[in-house]
């Protein structure tokens, strides 16, 4: 059966950076990616960035590009943001993504989300 | 980036009842169409992969269609653990996009 457990809630004032983790069970870690999203209050879900848990390649969202670092070690992807604001202030999911036979990507299980507030 | 509008935002149904949720997207995306289910507090759960594929351990009452900008999700008599937030998603090229969310409640 597949976990991805994420770290514990974080409170950050502005200007500080954060990092969330999420360690993955239960399947073979390089085979596959893992995707960040978030869900600001009141908002939908919005992709942030992707690694692959083998070769380490990532791929960013413009939005996030100078500010997100997405690493792995071993079966834990970690996920930094810096910088942080105001509306920085969301639940911070990790998936895990698979493809389908004819190759769309897919988010097949998600951890339960890290509640990251930033306030001063 | 590609555009995901759903609707509708909210709708109120019964125990029973068949709904149907709709995204269209702002260019063709061939099927790059999955469907999440989110109970606030708990995980996103996967539904349908490329539009039309059931993840396994999903009931059969969940269904996707469509192809080039126009999909759906279908709900055929809707269980009372069925009332939650649905999210459409292409993922045809990056950035990865969501609809902004259809929150069904009980009527």
């Amino acid at each position: 059966q597949v976990f991805l457990v994420q770290s514990g809630a974080e409170v950050k004032k502005p200007g500080a950076s954060v990092k969330v983790s999420c360690e993955a069970s239960g399947y073979i870690f390089s085979n596959f990616g893992i995707q960040w999203v978030r869900q600001a209050p009141g908002q939908s879900l919005e992709w942030m960035g992707w690694i692959h848990g083998g070769s380490g390649d990532t791929e960013y969202s413009q939005k996030f590009q100078d500010r997100l670092t997405v690493t792995r070690a071993a079966s834990t992807a970690y996920m930094e943001l810096t910088s942080l604001r105001s509306e920085d202030t969301a639940v911070y999911y990790c998936a895990s993504d698979a493809r389908s036979f004819l190759g769309v990507p897919y988010f097949d299980y998600w951890g339960r989300g890290t509640l990251v507030t930033v306030s001063s | 980036d590609i555009q995901m509008t759903q609707s509708p935002s909210s709708l109120s149904a019964s125990v029973g009842d068949t709904v149907t949720i709709t995204c269209r997207a702002s260019q063709i995306i061939d099927k790059f169409v999955n469907w999440y289910q989110h109970i606030s507090g708990r995980a996103p759960r996967l539904l349908i992969y490329a539009t039309s594929d059931s993840r396994s351990g999903v009931p059969s009452r969940f269904s996707g269609s469509g192809s080039g900008t126009y999909f759906t999700l279908t709900i055929n008599s809707l269980q009372p653990e069925d009332f939650a937030t649905y999210y459409c998603q292409q993922t045809y090229s990056t950035p990865w996009t969501f609809g902004q969310g259809t929150k069904v409640d009980i009527k």
